[in-house]
């Protein structure tokens, strides 16, 4: 049974950046039928917000809006991958969720979410 | 890019038939996916490739595409059935992701 966990600070100064981790357990990371991770956030009470996509290959998806403050990576060692978006605003104050899937517009595997709060 | 509009609010009486609409350029090229998410949980899958049903998931969910609009629907929703849903796809390009702003589906 595949589960994801997104771990990371639940507050965040405005201008800096926010790092935020996934662990996969109950799967491998390298299979490739599953080999899309990715995050969506939700900022309170407003919709769905795609941010990013990564293929176990390495390749890359980035919402064009918010491309030039976001990174992502993965670890298949740790079975992690990891997001980080910079010179936050009080605009990210966010539920950040994590995804798996084995494509990349499409997510069928879900953290349960991690507030992250931009405020000085 | 592109967007995806969806109606803010669906109501449905018990065991009646609802569909919930999806509309947008980039639906001509591209299938939708459909998400629900109820109060304090994450978003569930439902639908995938426009009339694909995950594992797990009841066979009165379908989804259907016609021309711009993508449409869920439900058929004889149960109470549990209440929440938010929201549409993607791809964007134009073919390389972005695009949400829907929800549809909050209420079960009368």
């Amino acid at each position: 049974h595949l589960q994801l966990q997104e771990s990371g600070p639940g507050l965040v100064k405005p201008s800096e950046t926010l790092s935020l981790t996934c662990t996969v357990s109950g799967d491998s990371i390298t299979d490739s039928r599953r080999s899309y991770y990715g995050w969506i956030r939700q900022a309170p009470g407003k919709g769905l917000d795609w941010i990013a996509n990564i293929h176990y290959s390495g390749r890359t998806y980035f919402n064009p809006s918010l491309k030039s403050r976001v990174a992502i990576s993965i670890d298949t060692s740790k079975k992690q991958f990891s997001v980080r978006l910079s010179s936050v605003t009080a605009e990210d104050t966010a539920i950040y969720y994590c995804l798996y899937s084995s494509a990349w517009y499409y997510f069928d595997y879900w953290g349960q979410g991690t507030l992250a709060t931009v405020s000085s | 890019s592109s967007e995806l509009t969806q109606d803010p609010a669906v109501s449905v009486a018990l065991g009646q038939t609802v569909r919930i609409t999806c509309q947008g350029d980039s639906l001509r090229p591209y299938s939708a996916s459909w998400y629900q998410q109820k109060p304090g949980q994450a978003p569930l899958l439902v639908i995938y490739d426009g009339n694909n049903r995950p594992s797990g998931i009841p066979d009165r969910f379908s989804g259907s595409d016609s021309g711009n609009t993508a449409s869920l629907t439900i058929s004889g929703p149960q109470a549990e059935d209440e929440a938010d849903y929201y549409c993607s796809s791809r964007d134009t390009s073919g390389s972005h992701l695009v949400f829907g702003g929800g549809t909050k589906l209420t079960v009368l």
